[in-house]
């Protein structure tokens, strides 16, 4: 069973569309994250869930917005679909606690194309 | 700022020992985490801690504010990128640019 599963794994959109990318994890854990892979491959945290709710928001375009329905499940909508919004978006969870040991599980990645 | 650093490329030759550097400037960061990347999949552990640790052919170097992941044996599979991760608050991993690691047999 995938632990950490989000969908789809491709989205080809054109500009100005909106779109979401769901993610499920089976792990029990109690924060969930979305990450970005900019251009130069950095991993960037964009939100951090920990039990349905938000506890890290960095800087994110408010087109950007998080839903966590409960805290198996953070899906991410994008409003206004924008070229510089192309990149592999990551969803992750961890076990809370803010233990400073704790790992993030990943999911396979979604590969957003905007044209 | 809190940053990552490690270099963009690493390249080597079967069998022999790899190592790839990271060093960070994140305030408050005790521990680093290494994940290995194969594009498409998603980006998996393979050792962690605040101190040098051994998982199966993967070993940790640690210092304050650097470590270095070391491959024994090193294998053209294990062409992939890897990542280097520190804390940065809570449940918050600051990562690099990752490496890519380069096999020649």
């Amino acid at each position: 069973d995938t632990a950490v599963s989000q969908t789809p794994k491709y989205l080809v959109t054109q500009m100005g569309n909106d779109k979401s990318i769901k993610c499920e994890q089976n792990l029990g854990h109690d924060t969930m994250y979305w990450y970005k892979q900019d251009s130069k491959k950095f991993l960037k945290i964009m939100f951090s869930y920990n039990n349905k709710e938000l506890i890290i928001n960095e800087t994110v375009p408010n087109r950007f917005s998080p839903k966590s329905p409960d805290k198996a499940h953070l899906n991410l909508h994008i409003n206004s679909l924008e070229l510089g919004d192309s990149a592999v978006y990551f969803c992750a969870s961890s076990q809370g606690g803010g233990d400073m040991n704790t790992e993030a599980f990943f999911g396979q990645g979604t590969r957003l194309t905007v044209v | 700022k809190d940053q990552v650093f490690q270099p963009s490329t690493v390249a080597s030759s079967e069998g022999a020992v790899v190592e790839i550097f990271c060093n960070h400037s994140v305030s408050n960061a005790y521990n680093f985490f290494w994940y290995l990347h194969f594009p498409g999949c998603a980006p998996r552990l393979l050792v962690k801690g605040s101190k040098p640790s051994q998982q199966g052919r993967y070993n940790m170097t640690y210092e304050r504010f650097s470590s270095s992941l070391l491959i024994l044996q090193v294998r053209e599979a294990d062409a992939a990128v890897y990542y280097c991760a520190c804390p940065g608050g809570y449940n918050k991993l600051i990562f690099g640019a990752g490496t890519r690691l380069a096999v020649h047999p």
